[in-house]
């Protein structure tokens, strides 16, 4: 079955600190991936996506993420976190002709200011 | 250009009672789909509706029911709650012809089931 692993259920940074947060998923086909935030009290909001072309995509607020096809992965980073990224972060997948997203269970991060 | 819309933003109901849920999709898309998140879990698809009907279906029992109307708006009912089906349920809409798949996500019903 397809799934969708995130490896980071809690992280805590302090301010200026790097982040990185680690996504793998499970389908041998074509994917669509992207990572989604919830920031406190808000619903979800797309932070970045990748369909084709550059494995390295650009996302806002100062996001990125690479697609490594070989490591079924799709890991968020960012250079200096800032204390308004706190929130939850999920990395989803969309498998082949596959309509529905596959999620995995998120990632909460803490950021000290 | 109005986002997903979705309503009520929370509910209370005792078991075995029935929830209707409804959702609005963002201006020019025909596609909505249902998640339900559970606390501290990540979104779980329930079912995507395009031309008023239902296009595929996740891993839920058939108290789960859905409809899409022609303006495109979805409701979710749910018939013989459970205590388990306390959650947070998600509408998301897309245009369903398009390639990109980049959903689009409505605030919310929160659902609590007594």
């Amino acid at each position: 079955a397809q799934s969708v692993s995130q490896h980071n259920h809690h992280v805590i940074l302090s301010e200026a600190a790097s982040l990185e947060l680690g996504c793998n998923y499970s389908y041998g086909g074509t994917v669509n991936l992207f990572w989604y935030v919830q920031y406190p009290g808000q619903h979800l909001q797309l932070l970045l996506k990748y369909f084709s072309g550059d494995p390295l995509v650009k996302g806002i607020k100062g996001f990125e993420a690479e697609f490594i096809k070989s490591k079924f992965s799709f890991n968020l980073r960012k250079p200096s976190v800032q204390w308004s990224d706190t929130a939850e972060y999920f990395c989803a997948v969309h498998a082949g002709n596959n309509r529905k997203l596959i999620w995995g269970l998120g990632t909460s991060l803490a950021v000290n200011p | 250009d109005a986002g997903v819309t979705q309503s009520p933003t929370h509910l209370i109901k005792t078991r075995g009672q029935q929830v209707t849920l409804r959702c609005s999709p963002k201006s020019g898309h025909d596609t909505v789909s249902w998640y339900q998140q559970a606390l501290g879990q990540g979104p779980q698809f329930i079912f995507q509706y395009y031309e008023e009907e239902e296009r595929q279906r996740g891993n839920f029992p058939d108290r789960f029911s859905g409809h899409q109307f022609p303006n495109y708006s979805s409701e979710l009912n749910v018939n013989a709650l459970l205590l388990g089906d306390s959650a947070l349920y998600l509408c998301a809409s897309n245009l369903g012809t398009s390639d990109s798949n980049e959903q689009f996500f409505g605030p919310g019903t929160r659902l609590t089931v007594l």
